[in-house]
């Protein structure tokens, strides 16, 4: 079964710092789409950034990166020079290429001290 | 504002009792989703709509059922609803209902069963 696992239940970090947040995954699929979700105070779910797994190049979006690790099933989100409007519980997430739902992790949340 | 629009905003319930709620998708997304998350859980997936035909199911509760309609809005509903059914309920919608396209998501439906 594919599962997501986030081990970082709260992370903080200082404003304008740089943090990353964790996630593993498990499949036996080759072909697949990685997504990390922003969730505010307002209950949104944002897409933050996607990764397609047959890119071997990082995604990237402004302040968020990924480093895409495929063969340790390994992906993380790295928050460049954080703002107080970050914070936010983060979601990594995952889809099968033919298959449609997106399989949640618990979510870490984080808190940007000011 | 994704362009996915849910109502209610809020559903206050008792135990025993059926609710309905609507999505409508954005304009030109033929996939609906529906998903669960429980305090301070992750998303759950449990059903997904396209073009009028269910396509995938999650780990829905043979309680809840859902159809989706030929102006493409959808309906999710809960009955002989329990203490445990208290969620956030998401509804998100893509174009083509792959996993290659994006999932936008609603504003949610909070509902609470006292």
């Amino acid at each position: 079964a594919q599962t997501v696992t986030q081990s970082q239940p709260e992370m903080s970090v200082q404003e304008a710092e740089t943090v990353t947040l964790s996630c593993t995954y498990d499949t036996s699929e080759s072909d697949y789409y990685l997504f990390w979700y922003k969730q505010p105070p307002s209950r949104q779910m944002i897409l933050v950034i996607r990764q397609e797994a047959y890119k071997q190049q990082n995604a990237t979006e402004n302040r968020f990166s990924v480093n895409f690790q495929k063969a340790a099933k390994s992906f993380s989100l790295k928050i460049s020079d954080s703002q107080l409007g970050d914070a936010a519980m983060y979601f990594c997430a995952y889809s099968v290429n033919r298959d449609d739902k997106i399989i949640f992790g618990k979510g870490t949340r984080l808190h940007i001290l000011p | 504002d994704s362009g996915v629009t849910q109502t209610p905003k809020h559903l206050i319930t008792a135990t025993g009792q059926r609710v309905t709620l609507r999505c409508s998708p954005r304009s030109g997304d033929l996939s609906v989703y529906w998903y669960q998350q429980s305090l301070d859980q992750g998303l759950q997936f449990l059903i997904q709509y396209y073009n009028g035909e269910e396509r995938a199911k999650g780990n829905i509760l043979e309680r809840f059922s859902a159809q989706q309609f030929p102006d493409l809005h959808s309906e999710l509903n809960l009955s002989s609803l329990e203490l445990g059914d208290s969620a956030l309920y998401f509804c998100a919608s893509s174009e083509t209902g792959y996993g290659t396209n994006e999932q936008f998501f609603g504003p949610g439906t909070r509902l609470t069963v006292l």
